[in-house]
């Protein structure tokens, strides 16, 4: 079945400085790659999402690219705030419609 | 409109006992997920609803854990026996159709603490 790795398990950036988190999948047949945001005590809110026949895709400050040949897939923050602060999840579908998670990056934007 | 809610928030339970978390999703979602997260970890797929039938149940851990949607609206997660190592959030997703072409949409999960 599918497996997400993700890292770093925690990064910290300067408030204004960009931060990415990267991703690899194992599951060649995984067409689409959500990422989610979960502050604390709350529920996971989708933020982007990529699907297989893109490689890049962008939303404002954040943008997310995808390399299919090498299975990764990154998220990219700029010109980060304090309200970015969050753990954020990187996921993929495993072929058969479920979605497998990342186990997460803690983001900490320093003032 | 409403959102996925689900009941109740927070439960506690003495080992051995059995639970059940209901998940009330969007009005008119088809897709239902219900995920396990532990802490410090990312939500764990358990099992996935098309309508009333049970599409994908490869994620429950064992068969103390059974789910049920009976009419296609409403889902219920069913622990039997529980253990502590049961304890973390329990989450629901809903969306119009599979999650691979639709949002998902959380609920705010059940913290079931297993004592």
């Amino acid at each position: 079945g599918e497996n997400v790795e993700q890292h770093p398990s925690t990064l910290s950036v300067q408030e204004g400085d960009s931060a990415v988190i990267k991703c690899t999948y194992s599951d060649s047949a995984s067409n689409y790659f959500p990422w989610y945001k979960q502050e604390l005590g709350k529920r996971p809110q989708l933020i982007i999402d990529i699907r297989s026949n893109v490689g890049e895709k962008k939303d404002q400050r954040i943008a997310v690219t995808l390399n299919k040949t090498a299975k990764h897939f990154s998220l990219h923050i700029t010109e980060t705030q304090p309200e970015d602060s969050a753990v954020y999840f990187c996921a993929a579908t495993d072929g058969d419609d479920k979605i497998i998670f990342g186990k997460g990056t803690r983001l900490h934007i320093l003032p | 409109g409403a959102g996925v809610s689900q009941t109740p928030s927070n439960k506690v339970t003495e080992k051995g006992k059995y639970v059940e978390l209901r998940c009330d999703p969007i009005s008119g979602h088809t897709a239902l997920y219900w995920y396990r997260q532990s802490l410090g970890q990312g939500p764990e797929f358990l099992i996935y609803f098309q309508g009333t039938g049970a599409a994908d149940d490869s994620g429950l851990p064992n068969d103390r854990f059974f789910a049920v949607r009976p009419e296609g609206s409403v889902s219920t997660l069913k622990i039997q026996r529980t253990e502590r190592g049961d304890s973390a959030v329990y989450l629901c997703a809903s969306s119009l159709g599979t999650a691979t072409t639709y949002e998902q949409y959380f609920g705010p999960g059940t913290r079931l603490t297993v004592t």
